[in-house]
């Protein structure tokens, strides 16, 4: 069974478009992430929802959005797509109990625009 | 402002070595937690450890280890017995200590271990 799941694997788009990418994560963990990493590999975190409630938003421009339905789901919204969106994401979930944490990560979803 | 440094970009060493991948972190909070990832070739993201701020004991895990030492604000990663399998390019975060509403996570730039067999 998959821990993360992201849907599509790959993404390619023409400028302007609206595009979603769905993440989803069978482990019952209470925070999930999204993240996003570059041409030149720099990773970067862009959201965090935990129980639903956003805890993290990065500067990110507001052209991207997460949606999250219910704490097994975080979807990435992004509007307007630009050439500068072309990267992978990878959505993770977090389990953590005391001082002990682990993420798990999606296989990651590249997106490409034109 | 935070920041984390990852000065080795490129590493190769022999299988069965040790290697020793460097983290340097700035911060202004007295609060905050480490972490390490590992991508390999294949491309997916592997959390391996992170670290709280007031917990400077050092961890080990199989022929991983960390040494965390605030005096120096390093959180370093040494690999013992190197694998061919231990290739891949590892990532130093340093993320502040929750604080309601927002919180900040930086990377470093990454490290590639090559490993050679």
């Amino acid at each position: 069974d998959t821990a993360v799941s992201q849907t599509p694997k790959y993404l390619v788009t023409q400028m302007g478009n609206d595009k979603s990418i769905k993440c989803e994560q069978n482990l019952g963990h209470d925070t999930m992430y999204w993240y996003k990493q570059d041409s030149k590999k720099f990773l970067k975190i862009m959201f965090s929802y935990n129980n639903k409630e956003l805890i993290i938003n990065e500067t990110v421009p507001n052209r991207f959005s997460p949606k999250s339905p219910d704490k097994a789901h975080l979807n990435l919204h992004i509007n307007s797509l630009e050439l500068g969106d072309s990267a992978v994401y990878f959505c993770a979930s977090r389990y953590r109990q005391g001082t002990e944490e682990t993420q798990y990560f999606g296989p990651g979803t590249r997106l490409l625009v034109l | 402002a935070q920041k984390v440094t990852q000065a080795q970009t490129e590493i190769s060493v022999v299988e069965k070595e040790d290697v020793t991948l460097d983290c340097v972190y700035e911060t202004r909070d007295t609060t905050y937690y480490l972490f390490w990832y590992k991508q390999p070739p294949s491309g997916e993201l592997v959390f391996l450890i992170r670290r709280n701020s007031f917990d400077e004991q050092n961890e080990i895990s199989g022929r991983y280890s960390w040494n965390f030492q605030k005096s120096t604000s390093s959180f370093n990663f040494t690999i013992t017995a190197s694998q061919v399998v231990d290739s891949a390019v590892y990532f130093c975060a340093l993320s502040e200590a929750y604080s309601g509403g927002y919180q900040k996570v930086t990377f470093g730039t990454g490290t590639k271990l090559q490993v050679i067999p």
